[in-house]
């Protein structure tokens, strides 16, 4: 089974509205944390947002907000007021621990174009 | 900035060659990440290296190797290269080795093998 799962390859978004991202992830360890990066096009790896399995609230970074559904086991990105410099790909991962360190899992990615 | 320097940010060789990458983490950072990007296979996650020490191994074939310095800096040797390798290749770092640690990304090293 895929650890992480981005079921939209692509998303559209008029400038100045709020778009949601989807996110699932697979884990059977209590202890784990995701993470949004988005990867615009020139190429860089830029960190979003961060959730630990273990908060109680929903993290929120400035127009960035991640809707945790813990029993869903979902992690959907929201970005409110969007801009064209939001256009780029959108990369949810998950970090779970192993025996000595910890094992990383990217999802495949969604494209976002917010439109003028 | 993401504080990540990654060596050389192109490299263009041949099938059979050995290539090497370098990585200096982020000021302070003791944590060391290389991830493979390809087209057809995404972000994978190849290993993870703490104060020199290797720590997590995800899916990076017999043919890589990595290891860090004294010094923090890292380096991802491949060899036997083959079509297939030709990748967007990333180093990440973060402070330790937390969970709730996010890394933060050098800008890649595109291999292009010809």
């Amino acid at each position: 089974a895929q650890k992480i799962t981005q079921t939209q390859p692509g998303m559209f978004v008029q400038e100045k509205e709020a778009v949601t991202l989807d996110c699932t992830y697979d884990t059977s360890d209590p202890s784990y944390g995701l993470f949004w990066y988005k990867q615009p096009s020139s190429g860089e790896m830029i960190f979003l947002i961060y959730q630990g399995s273990y908060d109680q609230q929903n993290a929120t970074e400035g127009r960035y907000s991640l809707n945790f559904q813990k029993a869903r086991k979902s992690a959907n990105l929201v970005i409110s007021a969007s801009q064209l410099g939001d256009s780029a790909m959108y990369f949810c991962a998950m970090r779970e621990p192993q025996n000595t360190g910890n094992q990383f899992y990217f999802g495949t990615g969604t494209s976002l174009t917010v439109i003028p | 900035d993401s504080g990540v320097t990654q060596t050389p940010k192109h490299l263009i060789t041949a099938t059979g060659q050995r290539v090497t990458l370098r990585c200096s983490p982020r000021s302070g950072d003791l944590s060391v990440y290389w991830y493979q990007q390809s087209l057809d296979q995404g972000l994978q996650f190849l290993i993870h290296y703490y104060n020199g020490e290797e720590r997590a191994k995800g899916n990076i074939l017999e043919r890589f190797s990595a290891q860090q310095f004294p010094d923090l800096h890292s380096e991802l040797n491949l060899s036997s290269l083959e079509l297939g390798d030709s990748a967007l290749y990333f180093c990440a770092s973060s402070p330790t080795g937390l969970l709730n640690q996010p890394q933060h990304f050098g800008d890649g090293t595109r291999l292009s093998i010809l």
